[in-house]
This record gives structure tokens, C-alpha cells and sequence, in this order.
């Protein structure tokens, strides 16, 4: 969606090391979703993301909401090659009145490997 | 819980027949959701029901296809004549009735459709 946009595409480390996934928004947000999908799965949901400034941490996978509530970043800390897989992050953009849109919009996605 | 179950998981078919995919929630859960996922445009939301109604179809690319959900446990996705732009994994997902529509969704395997 041009609505959203993830960065980066594609991103290879090593095991062990800590990585980063960013998703913006050109509007402000009423919730941002982070999922993590493998290969011929389905996806599956990782947090959930609704007030300004907010960050929610699942093991070594940190989500943070900038105050704005338009951007928003996925940090993972020491890398495993179980976290390899395609991060999404899904937008509900909310409507006049501070009440959910009612649909999510997803980025493009983000392919992470990880190598042992 | 079984979580949302699709069929088929693959599907096959030739250019002008008729393709239908199959979807049940989990069960309590009152939204479903189907979504389309291509290489080129991603995850994109093809239309959602709240207890059996559609609510938004504007995701729908046009009149081959449509959605059906005759009863709280089955939701069908139906494509005549299917045409080979159609390819593409289609997620069903459903979600908890917390009150906010864009709430966790749980998504299905998905079905991978090949049109020759």
C-alpha cells in the first residue's frame, strides 16, 4: 500500500546480531499491528500498537508507536534463525472521532533471514 | 482451538472455471476476514463480514468474484470465471468480539490458487 511504507525490504544478518524494521505512515494512526509470517503460512500476530509513545516488548521482540502515531519500528535483540520469516506491519487508520476504521492496510512487508 | 481452517490448500484450475475457497472461523469470533497476497501488491483485504453480514466489499477487484457467509461457522470465496491474474494466496482470518472490528485477527494456512 502506498498508504504505508516498510523499510527495508529484505534484510539478511547473523545470528546473534540485533536488527530493526521500520513502517511509516503518511497519516496519523488509530493502531498499528505487527505480524510475522512464514513461508506458506499464514500470519501470525505479533503486538498490537494504539497510544503515542507506546512500546510493547515478547521476548526479544520490541515494538514501539512515535508520539506522533505515525511511525513505528520493530526491533529484534540477538537474533535467532527462528525469528527468519516476513514482517508486516498492518494499519488502521482510524476515523473522524477517534474510532477504529475497520480495516487494517498492510505494508509491502519485510523479509528477514538469519543466518546460523 | 483449531484456529481458522481453509480449503482447499491448493488449487489448481484452468483459465474460465468457476473456483471456490472455503473458510471456517474460529468459533465465537463474529468478523471474517478474506485477503488476497500477490508478490507485486502485497497483502490486500478483499472484503469482511460482522456476524454473516458484508460490511466492506470495497476490496473486491470486480464482479467474478464474490463472498458468502451463510451461517457464523462457514464463509465461502468465489471466482467466475477465474483468469490467470487471479493467482495469488487468499488468507481468511477472524477475529475475537471485543468490540473493536480491527481487533487480533487469527488468519487461516491460506489457499494457493494457480490459474493456467
Amino acid at each position: 500500500s502506498q498508504e504505508l511504507e516498510q523499510s527495508p525490504q529484505s534484510l539478511i544478518v547473523q545470528e546473534g546480531k540485533n536488527l530493526t524494521i521500520n513502517c511509516t505512515s503518511s497519516k496519523t494512526l488509530y493502531g498499528l499491528y505487527w505480524y510475522k509470517q512464514k513461508y506458506g503460512e499464514g500470519l501470525i500476530f505479533l503486538m498490537m500498537l494504539q497510544k503515542g509513545g507506546e512500546e510493547k516488548s515478547h521476548e526479544k521482540i520490541t515494538a514501539k508507536l512515535d508520539e506522533k502515531k505515525q511511525q513505528s519500528s520493530l526491533h529484534i535483540t540477538a537474533s535467532q534463525p527462528s525469528h527468519a520469516g516476513i514482517y508486516l506491519c498492518g494499519a488502521d487508520r482510524g476515523r473522524a472521532g477517534g474510532t477504529s476504521y475497520g480495516k487494517l492496510t498492510f505494508g509491502q512487508g519485510t523479509i528477514l533471514t538469519v543466518h546460523p | 482451538d483449531a484456529g481458522v481452517i481453509q480449503s482447499p490448500r491448493h488449487e489448481v484450475t484452468e483459465m474460465g472455471q468457476e473456483v471456490t475457497l472455503r473458510c471456517k472461523p474460529i468459533s465465537g469470533h463474529d468478523y471474517l476476514f478474506w485477503y488476497r497476497q500477490t508478490m507485486m501488491r502485497g497483502l490486500e483485504l478483499l472484503i469482511y463480514f460482522n456476524n454473516n453480514v458484508p460490511i466492506d466489499d470495497s476490496g473486491m477487484p470486480e464482479d467474478r468474484f464474490s463472498a458468502k457467509m451463510p451461517n457464523a461457522s462457514f464463509s465461502t470465496l468465489k471466482i467466475q470465471p477465474s483468469e490467470p491474474r487471479d493467482s495469488a494466496v487468499y488468507f481468511c482470518a477472524s477475529s475475537n468480539p471485543s468490540g473493536r472490528v480491527t481487533d487480533t485477527q487469527y488468519f487461516g494456512p491460506g489457499t494457493r490458487l494457480t490459474v493456467l
